[in-house]
């Protein structure tokens, strides 16, 4: 199967400040996605962005899907943003397939 | 518009009992997929379905079994409850759309 690497494991920032969070995976796929789970278990969708570049907000994707990789990026860090992202890819664009997901990145922000 | 709902929201078990979880999928989608996660790692995928029929498997035990109503909700059962079953459960919802939604989980503990 599909096996998706992210970095950095764990990333401790002030308020205010940006940061980049990375996810590679080992296959092509049609399907990708950021997840954002907070404190309490809950999976909140960031983007779907099998390849290009998003922008919401503060956080923006880029997945290079020729290389494999992708970028989320969160700027100007508020303490709500803390918790843990996670990239999920799929071989499908349908929504009948199943997601295989990183181990993740635990974000967390100090005041 | 109501979301994916899960039911309960925790539950503690004995090792050997049985346990049913229940979902709810967002308004319109006919696709609930279930996921486990243990404590510090990504959700990983049980099994998904669509019309009433599992669609898709993972790598999990035949212990782990489930079912899909003609509304769409569905049941998640687990028989023979192992330590090892300790975990976060997740269901999520589509509708031949690459993005899937996530409810807030049951925290299955078992003791």
């Amino acid at each position: 199967g599909i096996q998706v690497e992210q970095s950095p494991p764990d990333l401790i920032l002030q308020e205010g400040a940006n940061s980049t969070l990375r996810c590679n995976f080992s296959d092509s796929v049609n399907n990708l996605q950021w997840f954002h789970q907070n404190p309490w278990g809950q999976l909140i969708n960031l983007f779907y962005i099998p390849s290009g570049t998003k922008q919401n907000g503060r956080l923006s994707a880029t997945t290079v899907a020729t290389e494999r990789y992708s970028l989320l990026y969160i700027s100007s860090s508020q303490t709500t943003d803390s918790g843990v992202y996670f990239c999920a890819v799929g071989k499908s664009n349908f929504g009948n397939e199943k997601l295989t997901f990183g181990t993740g990145t635990r974000l967390t922000i100090i005041p | 518009d109501a979301g994916v709902t899960q039911s309960p929201t925790h539950l503690i078990k004995t090792r050997g009992q049985q346990v049913t979880l229940r979902c709810s999928p967002k308004s319109g989608h006919d696709t609930v997929s279930w996921y486990q996660q243990a404590l510090g790692q990504g959700p990983q995928f049980i099994f998904q379905y669509y019309e009433e029929e599992e669609r898709q498997r993972g790598n999990f035990p035949d212990r782990f079994s489930g079912h899909q109503f003609p509304n769409y909700s569905s049941e998640l059962n687990v028989n023979a409850l192992l330590l090892g079953d300790s975990a976060l459960y997740l269901c999520a919802s589509s509708r031949r759309d690459p993005t899937q939604y996530f409810g807030p989980g049951t925290r299955l503990t078992v003791l």
